[in-house]
């Protein structure tokens, strides 16, 4: 069965880097999108880019570029999303979730990894 | 940036009645319209994709409507398990990005 499973929870203080992992498992990883999306306390779900896992494309989000770094270990059949210059904002569960290689919704998404921005 | 906005905030429903939740898009999104169920720290689950197709799994008493920028996730008679929070996700165009609305609360009134 399809499965994705998150890193565990991070605390790091501003202006330090985080980076969460996402380990796929029971598809063909290279085959589809993976992307991410992050969800604040008591706020919407905000997406962040996606990475093509067969030929490592990606595409961030306006809000991200230049901030959010994401990429894959195909040997791992694992995506991974780096986000850089911390603040307490970002403080937010990190989800990551796949789709086909098109416009599609996400069918499957990890357990989520709460990422907590304190001094 | 396609802006998602749905309504009510909050509905209040008794177990057994229907409930109707409404998402517009700033611009048309023609039927590239998911809808997903999240409760208190879990993952989004999916639903609706395509603005009426319902994901595996997914019972038949979650239908979606719409097309353009009107979409509408009815869910015909509640049961206990349906309290939580709707959000409308659209992933129009190639490359795709996504947009969320705010989410409907779904309560027991």
């Amino acid at each position: 069965q399809v499965q994705l499973v998150q890193s565990g929870a991070e605390v790091k203080k501003p202006g330090a880097s985080v980076k969460v992992s996402c380990k796929a498992s029971g598809y063909t990883f290279t085959a589809y999108l993976m992307h991410w999306v992050r969800q604040a306390p008591g706020q919407r779900l905000e997406w962040m880019g996606w990475i093509n896992g067969g030929n490592g494309d990606t595409k961030y989000s306006q809000k991200f570029q230049g901030r959010v770094t994401i990429t894959r270990d195909t040997s791992a059949s694992t995506a991974y999303m780096e986000l850089s210059s911390l603040r307490s904002e970002d403080t937010a569960v990190y989800y990551c979730a796949r789709t086909t290689p098109r416009a599609a919704a996400g069918d499957y998404w990890g357990q989520g990894t709460l990422v907590t921005v304190s001094s | 940036e396609i802006v998602m906005t749905q309504s009510p905030a909050t509905l209040s429903v008794s177990p057994g009645e229907r409930a109707t939740l409404s998402c517009r898009a700033s611009q048309s999104v023609s039927s590239n319209l998911a809808w997903y169920q999240q409760k208190p720290g879990q993952s989004p689950r999916l639903l609706i994709y395509g603005a009426s197709a319902r994901a595996t799994g997914i019972p038949a008493r979650f239908s979606g409507s719409g097309s353009g920028t009107e979409f509408t996730l009815t869910i015909s008679s509640l049961q206990s398990e349906d309290f939580a929070f709707y959000y409308c996700q659209q992933y129009n165009n190639w490359p795709p990005t996504w947009t969320f609305g705010q989410g409907t609360k779904v309560e027991i009134k």
